[in-house]
């Protein structure tokens, strides 16, 4: 079945670091990636996302590339800030079933 | 737009007692989806509807779990009897239609906490 991998947290940064969050998937077929974000007391909200191979996702500074041939949608962000501390999961969409990693907690210190 | 909207947001009951959790989509969304998040883990689908009719309840555990959307609008998530291990968030989703999988807009959950 499908499955999501990420890199286990916390990841701890100082403001203006560079962030890598490691994603990796199993699945049958071809399909879509995401990057869901959920910062502390709000709900699930859809950060980026990328439908097809080679195809990179940006939102907020943040970028994924879709790579099949590592079946990887690594997270980057190249200055962190405060505001970034948040839980992030990776997920991936066959199109019948949203199937998400265990998410990983990112802390940003000032 | 408003966005999802759930409630309670905390409930607090024994093993064995029953609980319901509401939920109601943005207006216009066709699909509603039901996900429990047990603390360190990602969300996990329950349920999911398009318009009143289900779509996915594969790993809804029946005999103790139930959801409805009867109008095909809102929703209710009912357990009974609650076991130790549903104490998790349970978290309602909507999206325009089952075409848009994986583009999903999340309410903020309601936390379970079963002693």
């Amino acid at each position: 079945g499908n499955s999501v991998t990420q890199m286990e947290g916390p990841v701890t940064l100082s403001e203006e670091a560079f962030l890598t969050i490691n994603c990796t998937y199993t699945a049958t077929g071809y399909p879509s990636l995401f990057w869901y974000v959920q910062y502390p007391g709000e709900g699930l909200q859809l950060l980026l996302k990328a439908t097809k191979a080679d195809d990179k996702g940006s939102n907020k500074g943040f970028e994924a590339t879709y790579r099949k041939e590592t079946t990887s949608f690594h997270l980057e962000k190249g200055s962190v800030q405060v505001s970034d501390s948040a839980v992030y999961f990776c997920a991936l969409s066959d199109r019948s079933t949203l199937t998400f990693g265990k998410g990983t907690m990112l802390l940003v210190s000032p | 737009e408003a966005g999802v909207a759930q409630s309670p947001r905390y409930k607090i009951i024994e093993k064995r007692q029953s609980v319901a959790f509401w939920c109601n989509p943005i207006s216009g969304h066709a699909t509603l989806y039901w996900y429990q998040q047990i603390l360190g883990q990602g969300p996990k689908l329950l349920i999911q509807f398009q318009n009143n009719g289900v779509v996915d309840d594969s790993q809804l555990p029946k005999d103790r779990f139930s959801a409805e959307r009867l109008k095909g609008v809102d929703s209710t998530l009912k357990i009974q009897p609650a076991k130790l291990e549903d104490s998790a968030v349970y978290l309602c989703a909507s999206s325009l239609n089952s075409k848009n999988t994986g583009e999903l807009f999340f309410g903020e959950g309601s936390r379970l906490t079963v002693l």
